[in-house]
């Protein structure tokens, strides 16, 4: 049973366009959501991570934005580059227990 | 800061033989590492959670008789593939939590692939 999913499963944007990934989860104990990016062949690398109690953080061009009552939260990738073309995985936390969603693979096109 | 590394990167081996695969907390402490598989295209499936000095917490379906961990050292975690099958083939990837850290970040290694022949 998979505890945190993730849509979509692939995404084509525009060089310059918005990406968009969204999660959901279920449980409530559930309190460290963060993204990673990772490229073919490589470890997942940590992109941005957020608390339940704020509803957006923003690093750079990536911004979460969560919604604790819906228990969904998602990622923003802004004037989107063929550099960010990888596997987005988001992640939710519960003291040692990370449960990742099945991903979503990104391809921006120039 | 927060440098893991995974040494090898890839192996090759044949069938029956076992693995061994390091992951090494390069600039911090670790006192709990994680094991991951990931196949082609798949996400990442915990293994094991590995905290230093003690045993290493199974996640079910997954023989701990089969994939051995050692956690010796507050910097190092050791995955060992025994008898390794064709189906066990797949990207290893490590993880390090710094230890005392707030937050539960888990930085990543560069991960192994194995090619069981």
């Amino acid at each position: 049973q998979q505890q945190v999913k993730q849509s979509p499963q692939s995404l084509i944007v525009q060089k310059g366009g918005i990406s968009i990934i969204n999660c959901a989860y279920e449980n409530t104990a559930f309190d460290y959501f963060p993204w990673y990016q990772q490229f073919p062949g490589k470890g997942p690398a940590l992109l941005i991570a957020i608390r339940p109690d704020v509803s957006e953080k923003k690093e750079g061009r990536f911004t979460i934005s969560f919604n604790k009552s819906a228990k969904q939260f998602s990622l923003h990738i802004m004037d989107s580059q063929p550099g960010d073309s990888a596997t987005y995985f988001c992640a939710a936390t519960a003291n040692n227990d990370m449960r990742f969603g099945a991903g979503t693979r990104l391809t921006v096109k120039p | 800061g927060a440098v893991v590394s995974q040494h090898p990167s890839r192996v090759i081996c044949k069938s029956g033989t076992s693995v061994k695969i390091e992951c090494r907390s390069l600039d911090f402490q670790a006192t709990t590492m994680f094991w991951y598989r990931q196949f082609p295209k798949q996400s990442l499936m915990l293994m094991a959670t590995s905290n230093e000095g003690s045993k290493a917490t199974y996640e079910q379906g997954v023989e701990k008789d089969k994939f051995l961990i050692n956690h010796a050292s507050l910097t190092l975690s050791t995955l060992t593939v025994t008898s390794a099958h064709p189906e066990d083939s797949s990207f290893y990837i490590c993880s390090a939590r710094q230890a005392g850290a707030r937050g539960h970040t888990q930085y990543f290694g560069p991960g192994t692939r194995l090619t069981v022949l």
